[in-house]
């Protein structure tokens, strides 16, 4: 396992559409994360998960967008009826987690979100 | 609420350089302080990561400190060469999820 993947790795939609992004974590982390990052700032933190279940959401997170992880493996980021103000690089992160909530999380490449 | 602020936003220095980058933070109440690199359009690479008991991380040329009373972390960078730039983020571990600074871009000139 060379570390944490992201799919796709750029995305370019229309306004309105739906799109879901995918990351797979590293194999024995159990938690999972979802930030998004705009040009020139830092990642802002959006989500994240322990197994399957998600532990919590942003305020950021609005009603358009939506998490899951079903078997606590992969995780998919769909967004709803899409706005310019949408785009952006959106990264995914794991950990080992469990009850040491200290431990290192390692990044994916991105996913970079172009809404026209 | 907890923010964090990295000064400079950008830095330009001569190849061999040593340099310090800064990271402050307003709520000492942290799990661990991370420092990343990020190159342009790509993800995080993690370089070192110090907990909430520890001062101070060293990885080769890259040496960390972490002030958690006074809220700063130095991220310090031996000997720099051009492949060192990059941006350069810190970021706080709180209940789990991170906070992160705007970053530092460094260049380093041949």
């Amino acid at each position: 396992d060379t570390g944490v993947s992201q799919d796709p790795r750029h995305k370019i939609t229309k306004r309105g559409q739906n799109v879901t992004f995918r990351c797979d974590p590293i194999s024995e982390h159990n938690r999972l994360y979802w930030y998004r990052q705009t040009l020139g700032q830092g990642p802002e933190f959006l989500t994240y998960f322990q197994n399957e279940a998600q532990l919590e959401k942003s305020r950021l997170l609005s009603d358009r967008f939506s998490a899951e992880r079903p078997k606590g493996s992969f995780s998919t980021l769909e967004i709803q009826r899409t706005e310019q103000g949408d785009s952006a690089m959106y990264l995914c992160a794991s950990s080992l987690g469990g009850l040491a909530v200290n431990n290192e999380q390692f990044f994916g490449p991105g996913t970079r979100l172009t809404v026209l | 609420k907890q923010e964090v602020t990295q000064i400079p936003a950008a830095l330009s220095v001569p190849e061999g350089e040593n340099l310090v980058l800064n990271c402050s933070f307003t709520d000492s109440a942290i799990y661990n302080l991370q420092w990343f690199r990020q190159d342009p359009g790509k993800g995080l690479t993690s370089l070192l990561l110090i907990q909430s008991s520890q001062r101070e991380q060293t990885s080769g040329r890259l040496n960390a400190s972490l002030d958690k009373s006074s809220g700063r972390s130095t991220l310090y960078i031996a000997a720099s060469q051009p492949g060192d730039s990059a941006t350069y983020l810190c970021a706080v571990n709180q209940g789990g999820k991170l906070i992160f600074g705007q970053g530092t871009e460094l260049s380093v000139k041949p």
